[in-house]
């Protein structure tokens, strides 16, 4: 099983609908990430979350909302979907004693979200 | 300001040639830095990280990459290119601004193809 997992892999969903990606792990860490992909962006953090109580927002925090139900679940919504938010979304998590050093993110296979 | 350039958005070789991926960075701090390789329609997976050890870090497949301070760089390299490194490339900076918290900024990608 993957150490990050991501769901759903696909989706297309229409304007105005609310729709939520999950993301599970299985490696224990603390720290949880939403990104959202854009080509020729890079990725840009949508929101950030250290633990159950601290979740935090990033740089394009407009138009979505996260609930970290548990240490090992984060989730992504869009409460109203715009064409805009069409992106390529990746959960991704790191730890607090890696942070330290500099590590680095484990990431999950991403969700591909089309706004129709 | 913290950034990440990647100074070529496509890159094509042919295969059995030397692969190089270009990485300027502005940091404040001590920066750790990163490759990660994107496969399509995959999530993104560590090649090779610097965090103040070793200028010449080695990653897997046989990517390597140097940390140059002097001109702000982090290149990535491979001596020969397989057919199965055609994907995207990102080049990551992470910044400690405070004890246990680092941020993480992604340059906007590079693609290569490796042609047969």
């Amino acid at each position: 099983d993957a150490d990050v997992t991501q769901t759903p892999r696909n989706r297309i969903t229409k304007t105005g609908k609310r729709i939520m990606l999950e993301c599970s792990q299985t490696k224990g860490h603390d720290r949880m990430y939403w990104y959202r992909q854009d080509p020729g962006l890079g990725l840009q953090l949508i929101y950030y979350s250290f633990d159950v109580k601290d979740i935090n927002k990033g740089e394009i925090s407009d138009g979505y909302s996260v609930s970290r139900q548990a240490q090992a679940k984060f989730s992504l919504s869009l409460e109203s979907a715009i064409p805009n938010q069409t992106a390529f979304y990746f959960c991704a998590t790191s730890d607090r004693r890696q942070a330290r050093q500099g590590g680095g993110y484990t990431f999950g296979s991403g969700t591909r979200l089309t706004v129709v | 300001a913290q950034s990440v350039t990647q100074l070529d958005s496509h890159v094509s070789v042919s295969e059995g040639t030397p692969v190089l991926l270009r990485c300027n960075y502005s940091s404040s701090y001590s920066p750790s830095l990163f490759w990660y390789v994107q496969h399509p329609n995959k999530g993104l997976q560590l090649l090779l990280k610097y965090t103040s050890a070793a200028t010449l870090v080695k990653g897997i497949n046989g990517f390597e990459a140097e940390f140059k301070k002097s001109e702000t760089s982090f290149h990535l390299t491979k001596p020969s290119a397989h057919m199965s490194d055609a994907a995207e490339y990102f080049c990551v900076v992470s910044e400690s601004p405070s004890y246990n918290f680092n941020k993480f900024y992604f340059g906007s990608g590079t693609k290569l193809n490796v042609k047969p």
